[in-house]
Order: C-alpha cells, then structure tokens, then sequence
C-alpha cells in the first residue's frame, strides 16, 4: 500500500477482554515494528521483525502480549486479558530494509489508540 | 542512565530565534542516528538522518560528538510551523532495535 496501515483505529475493550491489533506495512518493506506511546512520552520499543522472523522482542511488557507477521507482511498484535494499564497508542512501523543506509529509517502508521475500560 | 536521553521542555521561543536540543545516549556502538519530529495527535516523522559528524538541511543542522555519546538538533530562524516535539532515535547494536528518547517539546510563538 501506499502507507502503513493500522486496524482498528480506536479499540475500547473491558478489563479481561482479549484485543487484536493489526499492522498492514508498506509493501516490500523488510523491517516491521510496534511501539507503544503514552501520553507526553516518546514511542517505547516493544518489539520488531525483518521479514516473518521476530528479531527481538525483548520490549514486550509480559507475556500478555505477542505479535506475529506470519508471512512477512501483515502484523498482529495481540494482547490478552488486557488490564487498564494497556490502555495506549499502539504504533506500527515499517522500513525498507534491515541493514545498510537506509535501514533504521521508520514510516509510521497512524496508531491504534487502545482504551481499557 | 537511560539508553537515549532527552530534556523535556517545553522550549518556548519567540519567531526567528534560534534553538538547539541535544540528546544523550549510552550505547557506544550505536552508528548511525536520526531526529524525528511528531506533531500533536500524529504519527513521527523522519526529520534528519546523522550517520557522520553532522548533517544540515536548511534551517536545520544536526551534529553528533561521539566522545561525549551525544547528538544535537539546530533550528534557525525558527517558524511557527516548526512547533512539535522532537524525538531523539538511537539503534542499539548492530540490529534493528530503534530507541526513541521521550521527546523535547518545541513551542514558537509569534
């Protein structure tokens, strides 16, 4: 496509609830990350892959949280028995590849604002 | 200390003035890194790339001093329209983890 592309835009859920969170990044684009930011903090890192391998996801909070891009294009989120603490933007990224100079470089979605209830 | 380090602000600054941030950072590895400004309710977006000693594109010069971990942001002549937060973006290692600093905030007033 011609941007990334993140679904749903506004998700309100209740506490317990499980939530999906999806990421369709620009096409070609080896390099896929999520990232979450909360109000007046910049993005925190949670995790990211190069093509469908997950490379690292050491900024996964706890393991209520796990993302996978099974093919090496789309990218899902997930989050179970989500808790009011959740509650944040949820950004995707993606660049263009995974080494030399212009790796590193990210084009944002336009997030995915999560409200726990 | 933090992996990337930024001053908060806010900056408040009046048109045409000049205004610099910086960013500290603690991985020495890190080889290349960037400045993305996010505006209000939207997405980051890539500013400046800085892979050597600097790098200027108009108004704005960014430069990095590798002995002291730290990379700075230069507006000059600042504009209303150059109101936003700036985001300070290191990679640790030799992989693709990008850490973002918490942002500096930038206001320009009339």
């Amino acid at each position: 496509g011609a941007g990334v592309s993140q679904s749903p835009r506004y998700k309100v859920t209740k506490r317990g609830q499980d939530v999906a969170l999806r990421c369709d990044p620009i096409s070609g684009h080896v390099s896929l990350y999520w990232y979450r930011q909360a109000l007046g903090q910049g993005p925190e890192f949670l995790t990211y892959f190069n093509y469908e391998a997950q490379q690292d996801k050491s900024g996964l909070p706890n393991d209520r949280f796990s993302a996978e891009r099974p093919e090496g294009s789309i990218s899902t989120l997930t989050i179970q028995r989500t808790e009011q603490r959740d509650s944040a933007m949820y950004r995707c990224a993606s660049s263009t590849t995974s080494g030399g100079s212009g790796a590193n470089v990210l084009t944002f979605g336009a997030g995915s604002r999560l409200t726990v209830l | 200390r933090k992996e990337v380090e930024q001053d908060p602000g806010p900056f408040n600054v009046p048109e045409g003035a000049t205004v610099a941030f910086n960013c500290t950072y603690s991985n020495s590895a890190s080889q290349s890194f960037f400045w993305y400004r996010q505006d209000c309710r939207k997405e980051p977006k890539l500013l400046m790339s800085v892979y050597s000693s600097g790098n200027e594109d108009g108004r704005f010069t960014a430069q990095l001093n590798r002995a002291s971990q730290y990379i700075s942001l230069l507006i000059r002549d600042s504009k209303l329209s150059d109101s936003a937060t700036y985001l300070c973006v290191v990679p640790l290692g030799q992989g693709g983890k990008l850490i973002f600093g918490q942002g500096t905030e930038l206001s320009v007033k009339p």
